[in-house]
């Protein structure tokens, strides 16, 4: 059984800085893929970025990276440079296989930018 | 492009009454999934279909019905509704795979009330 931990409930960050918003997992897959997803106050759900288990350098998509600690299994996404619309709630997922199927989803941290 | 369309966007039913939330896809995915978020729980797997024909069970399916017989189609039926049902509804879509090519794609969100 998957399992994702996101124990920051909600956080505060300074528009233009960089925040770091804390995932970690629980898997027996040697093979899985790891996700984050922005569901802003609107209610939908966009996807952010993706880790492969396999992949051997961080992934990054344009002001989000993921920083991937295998051995640790933590996959925390990195936001730099904070604007006001980065206000949302960030869903940390993953699943067995790699690509998306029966994704395990976290409970999700709510990030406030302040001007 | 439709991409993934729920309807309806809300409903409100009385304890016991069945209906259907719809999804319809038209990227030609094998897969679909259904999910339900509840406050301080993201996102929780109800049932997913790897294609036509073929579904199965996730986290929380007790009290609710699935079948695919298009590719295009994936409705979620609730057999007599229960205030435990009351919840956000999210159907999501993607290739099959097992890497990043398979970025799910969701709907708008279904927001159902049972009283």
């Amino acid at each position: 059984a998957q399992k994702i931990t996101q124990t920051q409930p909600g956080m505060f960050v300074q528009e233009k800085e960089a925040v770091t918003l804390d995932c970690t997992y629980d898997t027996s897959d040697q093979s899985y893929g790891l996700f984050w997803y922005k569901q802003p106050s609107s209610g939908e759900m966009i996807f952010l970025i993706y880790q492969g288990s396999y992949d051997e350098q961080n992934a990054t998509e344009g002001r989000y990276s993921l920083n991937f600690q295998k051995a640790r299994k933590s996959a925390n996404l990195v936001i730099s440079a904070s604007q006001l619309g980065d206000s949302a709630m960030y869903f940390c997922a993953m699943s067995p296989s790699g690509g998306y199927q029966k994704v395990t989803f976290g409970t999700g941290t709510k990030l406030q930018v302040i001007p | 492009n439709a991409g993934v369309t729920q309807t309806p966007k809300f409903q409100v039913l009385k304890t016991g009454q069945s209906m259907t939330l719809q999804c319809a896809q038209d990227m030609n995915h094998e897969y679909m999934s259904w999910y339900r978020q509840d406050p301080g729980m993201g996102l929780r797997l109800i049932h997913y279909s790897v294609g036509a024909g073929i579904t199965d069970q996730g986290e929380v399916p007790n009290g609710y019905n699935v079948s695919r017989s298009t590719t295009e189609d994936f409705p979620l039926r609730l057999l007599s509704a229960a205030p435990s049902q009351t919840s956000v509804y999210f159907c999501a879509s993607s290739q099959w795979g097992q890497s990043r090519d398979t970025e799910a794609f969701f709907g708008q969100g279904t927001r159902l009330t049972v009283v």
